[in-house]
């Protein structure tokens, strides 16, 4: 098991520009949830799957966002018409139900 | 709503030196709190998580403690040294998705 992966580590888009990230979580876990960090502050929920089904998303995770889980495995999140408020590391964590919630290396995206 | 604080924002110690680092959350209902250790640009790794019900976990030089009732964890720090300089983040798991609410952090470095 080589953990949960993500990909690409790093994004410079031009505003307006659409942007999408992938997640690999670990694969026995079935919840899957993106975070959102920007300097100097914790990560921030952004939205959650329990398998395949998207199950809760954050007040944060405008309409410019989506995420999808296709059969419960890899997730991708899209960002449309990006901002440079976008601007901000996105992480992806997997975990077995209640248990130990294991991170990626993230995705540095930067809106120039 | 949840939020979790983290005392203090900084700490420089010298190497050997044992530390402790303060988390305080303001809602008990909580299922487990877990530690993580965070490198400039990189992202999280997991140092230890404790369940709701019990009251502290150690790996090698770490001690995390858990006081549900009062919201408070602190991760204790044996020895320090410079490898450990990091940020130390506290996150609380709760509602029916175990989703987890982050402190801001504290930036830890360990002086040679």
């Amino acid at each position: 098991d080589t953990g949960v992966s993500q990909n690409p580590r790093h994004k410079i888009t031009k505003r307006g520009q659409n942007v999408t990230f992938r997640c690999d979580p670990i694969s026995e876990h079935n919840r899957l949830y993106w975070y959102r960090q920007t300097l100097g502050q914790g990560p921030e929920f952004l939205t959650y799957f329990q398998n395949e089904a998207q199950l809760e998303k954050s007040r944060l995770l405008s309409d410019r966002f989506s995420a999808e889980r296709p059969k419960g495995s890899f997730s991708t999140l899209e960002i449309q018409r990006t901002e440079q408020g976008d601007s901000a590391m996105y992480l992806c964590a997997s975990s077995l139900g209640a248990l130990e919630a294991f991170f990626g290396q993230g995705t540095r995206l930067t809106v120039v | 709503k949840q939020e979790v604080t983290q005392i203090p924002a900084a700490l420089s110690v010298p190497e050997g030196e044992n530390l402790v680092l303060n988390c305080s959350f303001t809602d008990s209902a909580i299922y487990n709190l877990q530690w993580f250790r965070q490198d400039p640009g990189k992202g999280l790794t997991s140092l230890l998580l404790i369940q709701s019900s019990q009251r502290e976990q150690t790996s090698g030089r770490l001690n995390a403690s858990l006081d549900k009732s009062s919201g408070r964890s602190t991760l204790y720090i044996a020895a320090s040294q410079p490898g450990d300089s990091a940020t130390y983040l506290c996150a609380v798991g709760g509602g029916s998705n175990y989703k987890l609410t982050f402190g801001k952090g504290t930036l830890l470095t360990v002086n040679p």
